[in-house]
């Protein structure tokens, strides 16, 4: 299995509606990361939670982390057409700043209007 | 608000040639990174880069890639002969020194033929 998985691999929601996007992921690490990525685009940062943290908000943005299930939720309140995107999760390793992140799959968010 | 650039946005190149991609980092950003995204596939890391030489890299990048930092502002990836597989996103990123976030290009699509 792979470091950093997400599901459900694709959600469809009313606008409106909350989504919710879950990322498991298996060794160590030091933060976890979302991105987004509009089609073809490129990679837009979201939000980052460290291993000592269990919880952070940003504007309809909260994301939660389990470090005993090795897993993150994020969620999206309220969510609008304009959030149409992959959400991708990644993990950086324990040693910490300017290492490598590992990516999961993804999971493709449509949002109806 | 500073962003990472690179060019092309796409290259067409026939298999066995030699392409460079270029990014500009984010100007007080130290440490540099390569990723690479094959079409439906997750994102996966290239090379991070850090005071002129190669600080981590992956399997992936094997002796047919190099990196450089030919000046001040740019960081490129060379790769020497192409091979069909090399098609992919290649998507540049960089960070503060002591930092996990890490910002990403636009990135630049490579079609080998």
């Amino acid at each position: 299995s792979q470091q950093g998985e997400e599901d459900p691999q694709a959600l469809s929601i009313q606008e409106g509606e909350n989504a919710t996007m879950n990322c498991s992921y298996k060794t160590s690490i030091n933060n976890l990361q979302w991105y987004r990525q509009n089609s073809g685009r490129g990679l837009v940062h979201l939000i980052l939670i460290r291993s000592n943290e269990r919880e952070k908000h940003s504007g309809r943005l909260r994301v939660t982390l389990d470090t005993s299930k090795k897993s993150s939720s994020l969620l999206i309140t309220a969510s609008r057409a304009a959030d149409t995107a992959s959400y991708f999760c990644a993990t950086g390793p324990p040693n910490g700043a300017n290492s490598k992140l590992t990516f999961g799959k993804g999971i493709t968010l449509s949002v109806r209007p | 608000e500073p962003e990472v650039t690179q060019t092309p946005s796409h290259q067409v190149t026939q298999m066995g040639q030699e392409v460079i991609l270029r990014c500009v980092p984010i100007s007080n950003h130290l440490y540099f990174y390569w990723y690479r995204q094959i079409l439906g596939q997750k994102v996966e890391f290239l090379v991070s880069f850090y005071n002129n030489e190669i600080s981590e890299k992956s399997e992936i990048f094997d002796d047919q890639f190099s990196v450089e930092r030919p000046d001040g502002s740019n960081f490129t990836l060379k790769i020497r002969s192409t091979k069909l597989e090399d098609s992919a996103m290649y998507f540049c990123a960089s960070s503060e020194a002591g930092a996990e976030t890490q910002y990403f290009g636009p990135g630049t699509r490579l079609l080998v033929l």
